[in-house]
């Protein structure tokens, strides 16, 4: 079945910085990889997705790129703030029938330091 | 809307006792999720479904037991509770697109 990793599980920044969380998958039958958000005792919120047809998208701050080839995505955080503080999940699905089960990843705790 | 409401917030079972975690949406959202997660765990799938009526099993269904009588309704049981599902429970639901949306949660402490 598909696996999910993600990398690093920890991220340290200063406010302003970027911040990058890799993901890689294992079965290239999958075509939907969102990105989720968990603030502290909240359940997780989509920030971002992206589907197989494009390589990359873009919601302001925020940015996912896709290489298929190499099986892997990545989420990008430019001009980092403290509010972006949080637990973020990786994952991948390949949709069977309308409906998508999804594959997550462990998850990366990014701090935001001012 | 209200969105994904779970309750309870928190629950402390004994070993061997049984519950029932409720999982509510007003998003008339066909397909709805059952996730639990564990400390520094993404989250797996325990159940799901895709319409009242009709549940499958995710990848870790063992120990749990699902119905979806409605549309806005996917309660989760647990059967003999044992320590290894001390865990963070999410219920989640979605349209025909491909986001899910999540509940706040339930954490579940079995001793």
């Amino acid at each position: 079945g598909e696996n999910v990793e993600q990398h690093p599980s920890t991220l340290s920044v200063q406010e302003g910085d970027s911040a990058v969380i890799k993901c890689t998958y294992s079965d290239s039958a999958s075509n939907y990889f969102p990105w989720y958000k968990q603030e502290l005792g909240k359940g997780p919120q989509l920030i971002i997705d992206i589907r197989s047809n494009v390589g990359e998208k873009k919601d302001q701050r925020i940015a996912v790129t896709l290489n298929k080839t190499a099986k892997h995505f990545s989420l990008h955080i430019t001009e980092t703030q403290p509010e972006d503080s949080a637990v973020y999940f990786c994952a991948a699905s390949k949709s069977p029938g309308g409906y998508n089960k999804l594959i997550f990843g462990a998850g990366t705790r990014l701090a935001v330091h001012p | 809307n209200a969105g994904v409401t779970q309750t309870p917030k928190f629950r402390i079972l004994k070993i061997g006792q049984s519950m029932t975690l409720q999982c509510t949406q007003d998003m008339n959202h066909n397909y709805m999720y059952w996730y639990r997660q564990d400390p520094g765990m993404g989250l797996k799938l325990i159940y799901y479904s895709v319409g009242a009526g009709i549940t499958d099993k995710g990848e870790v269904p063992n120990g749990y037991n699902v119905s979806r009588s409605t549309t806005e309704d996917f309660p989760l049981r647990l059967e003999l509770a044992a320590p290894s599902q001390t865990s963070v429970y999410f219920c989640a639901s979605s349209p025909m697109s491909y986001e899910q949306y999540f509940g706040p949660g339930t954490r579940l402490t079995v001793t």
